[in-house]
């Protein structure tokens, strides 16, 4: 059984580029969680995806924004990026019938220039 | 204030001490809590929940203190194996969690 996986691992953009960064969970899941994580900081919440809707969201702009699709995965783009954009991007998935527990892909590295 | 604060360390002991870390959180309507560990270059894997009773996983012990708004983790007998950054990490009313910026722990031979 693959783990929550994430593409791509790593990513240089310039400023004002677009990126789309993608995330399949874990078989039985169906909740994606979206995760940016500077150096040295906790990982901070950028919203989150149950059936194919955005079910809450952090203190991001709208810059910031995403999609699930019907197969559970999901994406997050970000539009004219910024170089504080440059951070680690983490997704977590659910286990489907509310178990609390998340279950972190390994990221995805973007460094904006 | 931030929502979740966490000595930010670093923590550096012997093998075979004993350490705590120590959490504490602004929204007392917080329903959730857990310790996560993140090795360097890695994604967060759960550590424990963290009940109102507290509980313990061998060398770990989780204590919540809900008046206080705190939360701890005790390793007893730390491993070279245990360096680590830990996060603590809060469940709110509704979906969002918030991490905190984590404790990083070495432990030296």
């Amino acid at each position: 059984d693959a783990g929550v996986t994430q593409s791509p691992t790593h990513l240089i953009k310039t400023r004002g580029q677009q990126v789309t960064l993608r995330c399949s969970p874990k078989s039985g899941h169906d909740t994606v969680s979206w995760y940016q994580q500077a150096l040295g900081q906790g990982p901070q919440f950028i919203f989150q995806y149950y059936e194919e809707e955005e079910r809450q969201r952090g203190n991001f702009p709208d810059r910031f924004s995403g999609h699930q699709f019907p197969n559970y995965s999901s994406e997050l783009n970000v539009n004219a990026l910024l170089l504080g954009d440059s951070a680690l991007y983490l997704c977590a998935t659910r286990l489907a019938g509310g178990e609390e527990t998340q279950y972190f892909g390994p990221g995805t590295r973007l460094l904006v220039l | 204030r931030k929502e979740v604060e966490q000595d930010p360390g670093p923590f550096n002991v012997p093998e075979g001490a004993t350490v705590a870390f120590n959490c504490t959180y602004s929204n007392s309507a917080s329903q959730s809590f857990f310790w996560y560990r993140q090795d360097c270059r890695k994604e967060p894997k759960l550590l424990m929940s963290v009940y109102s009773s507290g509980n313990e996983d061998g060398r770990f012990t989780a204590q919540l203190n809900r008046a206080s708004q705190y939360i701890s983790l005790l390793i007893r007998d730390s491993k070279l194996s245990d360096s680590a950054t830990y996060l603590c990490v809060v469940k709110t009313g509704g979906f969002k969690t918030i991490f905190g910026a984590g404790t990083r722990l070495f432990v030296k031979a």
